[in-house]
């Protein structure tokens, strides 16, 4: 069964305060890891798919990596926008399902 | 485009009663699923479908029945609410099987007393 686990649970970062959130993952075969954005009482958003170990995406502020065993989330010199709730899942060549993290909350304080 | 939408917004039932959440895009997404998301436990797959006509079950079906007669339309139906489904419930949707980037919609908030 593919499992993903996201840590922190919370984190609270001043402004301009760099830091990385971590997915840990276990599947049989990885087909993809996605990265989503959620803020409050809203749908998730789409931030990144990584397809291998070594591939990096950037966006803005966000750059997630991605290892054969985990994948992290670096936020550089966030501001308080960046404040939301990070989703990490992962998809396995066996079925088209994404299997998703607890995720991980950020807020960045002014 | 107005892409994944869902009615209601919110919803309060009474342990017993059915309802129909509804789910819509005009992406022409050959792959649409539902989710619920509670606290501490992330996004949980109920059911899903690959095309107009083939759906399957997820991670927790039990309780809900979807359809797919259309490309755009994939609702899901309550049978009888029980308080373990009171939740936050989303649809979503990507291009195919190939297309990884999903898209979702913005979530009903169901309570059932």
């Amino acid at each position: 069964e593919d499992q993903v686990t996201q840590s922190p649970e919370a984190l609270r970062l001043q402004e301009g305060e760099s830091s990385s959130l971590n997915c840990s993952y276990t599947v049989s075969g990885l087909r993809g890891l996605f990265w989503y954005r959620q803020d409050p009482g809203k749908g998730p958003e789409f931030l990144f798919t990584l397809y291998s170990a070594g591939e990096e995406k950037e966006k803005e502020r966000l750059k997630a990596t991605l290892t054969k065993k985990e994948s992290f989330l670096h936020i550089t010199a966030p501001k308080p926008e960046d404040s939301a709730t990070y989703l990490c899942a992962v998809q396995d060549y066996g079925n088209n399902r994404l299997a998703f993290g607890k995720g991980n909350q950020v807020v960045v304080i002014p | 485009n107005a892409g994944v939408t869902q009615t209601p917004k919110f919803q309060v039932l009474k342990t017993g009663q059915s309802m129909t959440l509804q789910c819509a895009q005009d992406m022409n997404h050959e792959y649409m699923s539902w989710y619920r998301q509670d606290p501490g436990m992330g996004l949980r797959l109920i059911h899903y479908s690959v095309g107009a006509g083939i759906t399957d079950q997820g991670e927790v079906p039990n309780g809900y029945n979807v359809s797919r007669s259309t490309t755009e339309d994939f609702p899901l139906r309550l049978l009888s609410a029980a308080p373990s489904q009171t939740s936050v419930y989303f649809c979503a949707s990507r291009e195919d099987r190939g297309k990884n980037e999903q898209f979702f919609g913005p979530g009903t908030r169901l309570t059932v007393l």
